[in-house]
Order: C-alpha cells, then structure tokens, then sequence
C-alpha cells in the first residue's frame, strides 16, 4: 500500500512569506506527527493530531506555526512570516492509533529554504 | 523528557565488516525504533523493537529494557549500507497520548569498497 507522502518535497521562498506544506498519512492511520530536522540532528517534534484534533502541540517553536487536519486524514503545516531559521526538512509521519502497537512511519520529508 | 544517545557518532568499514551500533535512552519505554537515512533523507524504518530480538537480514536488533538500551548489528556490511542511522524513544511515562519519538544524534556510517 501507499505510505506516507508529502508535498511539496522543496519550497524555496523569502523571508516574511507565508507557507504550507501537505502531508497525507498512511490510510486508516489515525495519529498523525509533523517533525522538523535541521542539518546533522535527528528530527524533533513539533505537533500530534488524533484524528482531527491537535492533541499535542507542545514542540512548536513559536506561534507562527501551525497545522490543521479537518477531516481526519490530510494535515497541513502553515509558517506565517517566515524566517531564516525555519529552513529545515519537515517530517510528517503517522500510526495505527490504539493498541500497545506504536510504530511510526515516515514521509520523504518537504525541504524548506527560506532565502 | 526521555534522552536518547547514540554511539559512535561517526563510523567507517570496510565493505564485508561487521559493525555494531549502541543506543542508551534514559526512561522505561513503549517504543524504540530504528532507522536508517538515506541520502534523500527519507527515513527508512528498519525495526520496531521496545524489548526482545529481532532479525531482517544482515541486520538485527536487541533491546534490554531493563539495562535502557539498545543495539543495532549490521553483519557485512554494503556500501549500500552507508548513511546516517538513528535510534528513536516514546518514553512510557512522559508522553502522554501523543506517543512522540524522541531521536538521538544518530551514527554516520561509511562503507568503503
């Protein structure tokens, strides 16, 4: 079956500018993660939805970030006013919700570059 | 929250060697994963192993949660294998329903020809 991906898989784009970056999950998977790697880290944690709500937003970095995930399936991660510091890759991944099983799968990840 | 070290940071072999590959993570746990980036830098997921031993291949994996670590064998080793390795914890008592995976630093691996 698919798995996860994301779009687009680079976004190049000005300081100040607004964008948004597409993750669409594993089908049936109902928990769904956004992460952010910088250069030579493993990623972090930014925000975790179950189902349509957010559940967990407690690594965003700032209140210029935010994701949204209307009906369940589809989430978008929007940066308002984006700086230097946002470039990074950002990792969408999801789970099969409930249940002891918690293996998270990735997408490729959206390159950001913010010249 | 749960911290999650790798060791080595960085590590070259020779085509054929063998090589392991250590992660310490500093809470109980309810998933440990492996993963291996590739150079596009996607996330490749190698094992879901919170306790026990696993084995896909040349690669196997082993989990004391007890002892809060985990290990990663790769037996000769590819130059396909070659690329950064990471070792992510969801910490069983801090995180909540959100389950989030805490990564370590990872171990660049190089497998020379």
């Amino acid at each position: 079956g698919a798995g996860v991906s994301q779009t687009p898989s680079n976004k190049v784009t000005e300081k100040g500018k607004y964008v948004e970056l597409r993750c669409d999950p594993i089908s049936g998977h109902t928990a769904l993660y956004w992460y952010r790697q910088s250069l030579g880290q493993g990623p972090e944690f930014l925000i975790y939805f179950q189902g349509t709500g957010a559940a967990d937003d407690s690594g965003l970095p700032n209140d210029r970030f935010f994701a949204v995930r209307p009906e369940g399936s589809v989430s978008t991660l929007k940066i308002q006013r984006t700086e230097r510091g946002d470039s990074a890759v950002y990792l969408c991944a999801s789970r099969l919700a409930g249940g002891p099983y918690n293996e998270q799968f990735f997408g490729p990840g959206t390159r950001l570059t913010v010249l | 929250g749960i911290q999650v070290e790798q060791s080595p940071p960085d590590l070259i072999l020779q085509e054929g060697a063998n090589s392991t590959l250590r992660c310490n993570f500093s809470d109980s746990v309810n998933n440990l994963q492996w993963f291996h980036q590739n150079p596009w830098g996607q996330l490749i997921n190698l094992f879901y192993i919170p306790s026990g031993t696993k084995q896909n291949g040349r690669l196997s994996a082993t989990t004391v949660a007890t002892e809060r670590y985990s290990l990663l064998y790769i037996s000769s080793s590819q130059t396909t294998d070659s690329g950064v390795y990471f070792c992510a914890a969801t910490s069983s008592i801090s995180s909540g329903s959100a389950r989030q995976l805490t990564f370590g630093s990872g171990t660049q691996l190089t497998v020379l020809p």
